[in-house]
């Protein structure tokens, strides 16, 4: 099953706080973990991925905790901004650069 | 600037009508992908095509065809087949060819279809 299940769809967080969203896949083959953050009228962009052999990546707010045995990995944006407010994809990758895309967590960060 | 270029931006047609959408990258990519994209769906893949010549149906192919007659192009054809094409479309492109799995794809700034 080539499927990855986000939540939630939709997150209100306020300036300051810490936005969490999770995901859960299936397939075991799945090879790397990105995350993607895409702003309204625009293509989606990589913010962070990480490998299945690593438990936690770090890169300035924004942090993927990985959960092997429990096949669940989820971002945290740590001191959330009005700017970071955005839809936000979780993906698994497989056979190469083929990806497979969670629904999307559209995330407002209240002012 | 190196990067993926999409037209139109928007586009509206007619039931019945076939439209093509246009993909060009300047990134000397070896892959490139079609998404759909629709409210709480996600992406879901149409088509990839790896190498020139060649093409291959991802999930949701039905209705869409391509082709991919030179590395840099890989257009997207909505055929009157395909039922509920009101979407926003996304190409993406990646390096294959000896380059280690990053999962990153990069994509362009998508194309809304709008069906009247």
């Amino acid at each position: 099953q080539q499927q990855v299940k986000q939540s939630p769809q939709s997150l209100i967080v306020q300036k300051g706080g810490i936005s969490i969203i999770n995901c859960a896949y299936e397939n075991t083959a799945f090879d790397y973990f990105p995350w993607y953050q895409q702003f309204p009228g625009k293509g989606p962009a990589l913010l962070i991925a990480i490998r299945p052999d690593v438990s936690e990546k770090k890169e300035g707010r924004f942090t993927i905790s990985f959960n092997k045995s429990a096949k669940q990995f989820s971002l945290h944006i740590m001191d959330s901004q009005p700017g970071d407010s955005a839809t936000y994809f979780c993906a698994a990758s497989w056979a190469g650069n083929m990806l497979t895309f969670g629904g999307g967590t559209r995330l407002m960060v209240k002012p | 600037d190196g990067g993926i270029t999409q037209s139109p931006k928007y586009l509206f047609r007619k039931e019945g009508q076939n439209v093509t959408l246009s993909c060009e990258q300047n990134l000397n990519h070896d892959a490139m992908y079609w998404y759909r994209q629709d409210p709480g769906q996600g992406l879901r893949l149409i088509y990839y095509s790896q190498i020139v010549n060649d093409f291959q149906k991802g999930d949701i192919a039905e209705g869409y065809s391509v082709s991919r007659e030179k590395k840099e192009s890989f257009p997207l054809t909505v055929t009157s087949a395909q039922k509920n094409p009101t979407a926003f479309y996304l190409c993406a492109s990646t390096p294959v060819v000896g380059t280690p799995n990053t999962g990153e794809l990069f994509f362009g700034e998508g194309s809304r279809l709008t069906v009247l």
